[in-house]
């Protein structure tokens, strides 16, 4: 599976949106982006994936760029609650499913 | 909405012993799943399980982890004999096709003293 790569960190405002970037230009034909994220210590929670169309689903929408080597996680109206770390995670649903974890993005929604 | 569920969740043992970590998993789902976070790192893969079967596996997962579904509803996650580094949160996940999301419990913390 392709290496990706996040900003370690990013602040918010509540009410804004918030833009999460992730890097993966290794990525191949077949390779999903994935976003997860983890609220403190509690089990990762799935919140959007696509393969190189925009997707929007109630939590947020997921834009790729046109030759699939980066991505961008959009929270529109960002809470206190989306306060977590975010993963995105390339992955080849065709041969595994294993989920690699990297060290995310640790967003932080400030009043 | 249907969830994932950890029994315990919290789970105190002396090295050496041997610990057993529950799931139940959503009730259509196919595809189970063990992760294990180490305080303040990475969440990492341990093992996939699909089929009653061991479909991928990470060198973590050694010969003293083993994974089942016993009565074909819970799975669980054994530990034969523990050691101090085994202590860690470990969170199941499941899902319904290999391709879909994955939905994850709320993790056992296993201390190992």
């Amino acid at each position: 599976d392709a290496k990706t790569t996040q900003p370690p960190s990013m602040d918010c405002a509540e009410g804004r949106a918030a833009n999460l970037p992730c890097n993966h230009s290794t990525i191949s034909g077949n390779e999903y982006v994935y976003w997860y994220r983890q609220i403190h210590s509690q089990g990762p929670q799935y919140i959007i994936h696509g393969l190189k169309n925009n997707e929007t689903n109630e939590m947020a929408s997921l834009i790729i760029t046109e030759d699939r080597k980066s991505s961008t996680l959009i929270l529109p109206h960002a809470t206190l609650r989306d306060t977590a770390v975010y993963y995105c995670i390339v992955l080849n649903t065709g041969t595994a499913s294993k989920l690699t974890f990297g060290t995310g993005t640790r967003l932080q929604v400030t009043l | 909405e249907p969830e994932v569920t950890q029994t315990p969740s919290h789970q105190v043992t002396q090295m050496g012993q041997e610990v057993i970590l529950r799931c139940v998993p959503i009730s259509n789902h196919l595809y189970f799943y063990w992760y294990r976070q180490i305080l303040g790192q990475k969440v990492e893969f341990l093992v996939s399980f699909y089929n009653n079967e061991i479909s991928e596996k990470s060198e973590i997962f050694d010969d003293q982890f083993s994974v089942e579904r016993p009565d074909g509803s819970n799975f669980t996650l054994k530990i034969r004999s523990t050691k101090l580094e085994d202590s860690a949160m470990y969170f199941c996940a499941t899902g319904l096709a290999v391709s879909d999301e994955q939905f994850f419990g709320p993790g056992t913390r296993l201390t190992v003293l």
